[in-house]
């Protein structure tokens, strides 16, 4: 079952502009994380937010989590053609420490 | 650099044919995973394997086994494949420890006709 859905489920700007991903998930958990995945590539860890934490930086990525609303977002800030890739969040709820859950990801194109 | 390196990029097979995917990983990594990835479904785990020898089912292993002989290779069975396996396969690792990472390979394209 999947326990995290990304909106939108697709996204297209301009380069230069900012875009934000949300996450919605369903149960608590112990951390949610971001991925990308450029087409037909595999995925790359972008960012880990835990459970106790609101907001986490790296570069251009802000990540929120808010554990009320079982919600995260992704904002990615003067984006580039280069960001273009689907995002994936991915949750893991503890218990077992091996599993992640991931959402069906959200498309971005950022056109030059 | 970390690396998790799967043996094939795209293979093309006939239905009932025996697929093996290979996942090695150089990070000394205990746990490895298998997803499958489908458009509109996102990423499903199939199996996973938190120690040489040990393995756990995921969310949808029916059509599927693994083996963990080596502690840095992972492998994916289909037995008998079947055209709904047509997809793209997913194996990552990550340490045992909390942060919940994982590595991935590039993937590998299964076309069952």
């Amino acid at each position: 079952s999947q326990q995290g859905e990304e909106d939108p489920q697709a996204l297209s700007i301009q380069e230069g502009e900012n875009a934000t991903m949300n996450c919605s998930y369903k149960t608590s958990i112990n951390n949610l994380q971001w991925y990308r995945q450029n087409s037909g590539r595999g995925l790359v860890h972008l960012i880990l937010i835990r459970s106790n934490e609101r907001e986490k930086h790296s570069g251009r990525l802000r990540v929120t989590l808010d554990t009320s609303k079982k919600s995260s977002s992704l904002l990615i800030t003067a984006s580039r053609a280069a960001d273009t890739a689907s995002y994936f969040c991915a949750t893991n709820s503890g218990g077992s420490n091996y599993k992640l859950t991931f959402g069906k990801g959200t498309l971005l194109t950022v056109n030059p | 650099d970390v690396k998790v390196t799967q043996s094939s990029r795209y293979l093309v097979k006939r239905t009932g044919e025996k697929v093996f995917l290979e996942c090695v990983q150089d990070m000394d990594h205990e746990n490895m995973f298998w997803y499958r990835q489908d458009p509109g479904l996102g990423l499903r785990l199939i199996y996973f394997s938190y120690d040489v020898k040990m393995k756990e089912k995921g969310d949808i292993p029916e059509g599927y086994s693994v083996s963990r002989e080596k502690k840095e290779r992972f492998s994916l069975i289909l037995e008998s494949a079947s055209t709904n396996q047509t997809s793209m396969y997913l194996c990552a690792s990550k340490p045992r420890r909390d942060t919940g990472e994982l590595f991935f390979g590039e993937g590998s394209r299964l076309t069952v006709l």
